[in-house]
């Protein structure tokens, strides 16, 4: 079992739609859970972190992690061409590595 | 705050040759990582430092690579010798060590011919 595992996609929504990217982890002691955004041929950047279970917002970037269900997702409101790209889950277990799932990539049509 | 910075930024060399790529953390941050990311495997960790002292290596596929950090603004990834399968970008990225990485270098995108 892979440790980060994520859905290649490529997911494909119209714009102005939720894109919703899910990922699991299998080190149940993991405690933190970050999203990234990789644009094709540039370096990952970071968009959202999150730590306590539940949700957590930042403009139309909502997480949501449930550690019960080793589960964390990325929600996207309101879609536009700009946000497609290969979004990579990334968690750091009680080792203290950032390992990342190998992304999901989101595409998102006019 | 200058980022991450990573040189060269491309680099192409034969087979069998010594490879040697370079990366400057942010100032303050007391973990670097190197990941290697290939169509086939993604984003694959290959080593991370912590207050300059490489904590695990366990991603280093083979003997070929090495690391080192010899100060806290500093670290090289070196692959000697280098085979075509390498061929990769090679990305640095450092933290504070409490869990929030900081971000990436820009990559070295590492062609073996």
């Amino acid at each position: 079992q892979k440790e980060v595992e994520q859905n290649s996609g490529p997911l494909s929504v119209p714009e102005g739609a939720i894109a919703s990217l899910n990922c699991t982890y299998s080190d149940r002691g993991s405690q933190s859970f970050f999203w990234y955004r990789q644009y094709s041929g540039k370096s990952p950047e970071l968009i959202m972190f999150i730590y306590s279970n539940g949700d957590k917002e930042d403009g139309r970037f909502t997480a949501q992690l449930n550690k019960a269900s080793q589960y964390v997702s990325l929600l996207i409101r309101d879609s536009q061409p700009s946000d497609s790209a290969t979004y990579l889950c990334a968690v750091i277990g009680l080792t203290d590595k950032l390992i990342f799932g190998t992304g999901t990539r989101l595409q998102v049509f006019p | 705050d200058a980022g991450v910075i990573q040189s060269p930024r491309h680099e192409v060399t034969e087979m069998g040759q010594e490879v040697t790529l370079r990366c400057k953390p942010i100032s303050g941050h007391n973990s670097l990582f190197w990941y290697r990311q290939t169509m086939m495997r993604g984003l694959e960790l290959l080593i991370y430092f912590n207050n300059n002292v490489p904590i695990d290596d366990s991603g280093m596929p083979e003997d070929r690579f090495s690391a080192k950090m010899p100060n806290a603004s500093f670290s090289t990834l070196k692959i000697q010798p280098s085979e075509p399968r390498d061929s990769a970008v090679y990305f640095c990225a450092s933290s504070h060590g409490d869990g929030t990485p900081g971000g990436f270098g820009q990559g070295t995108r590492l062609t073996v011919v």
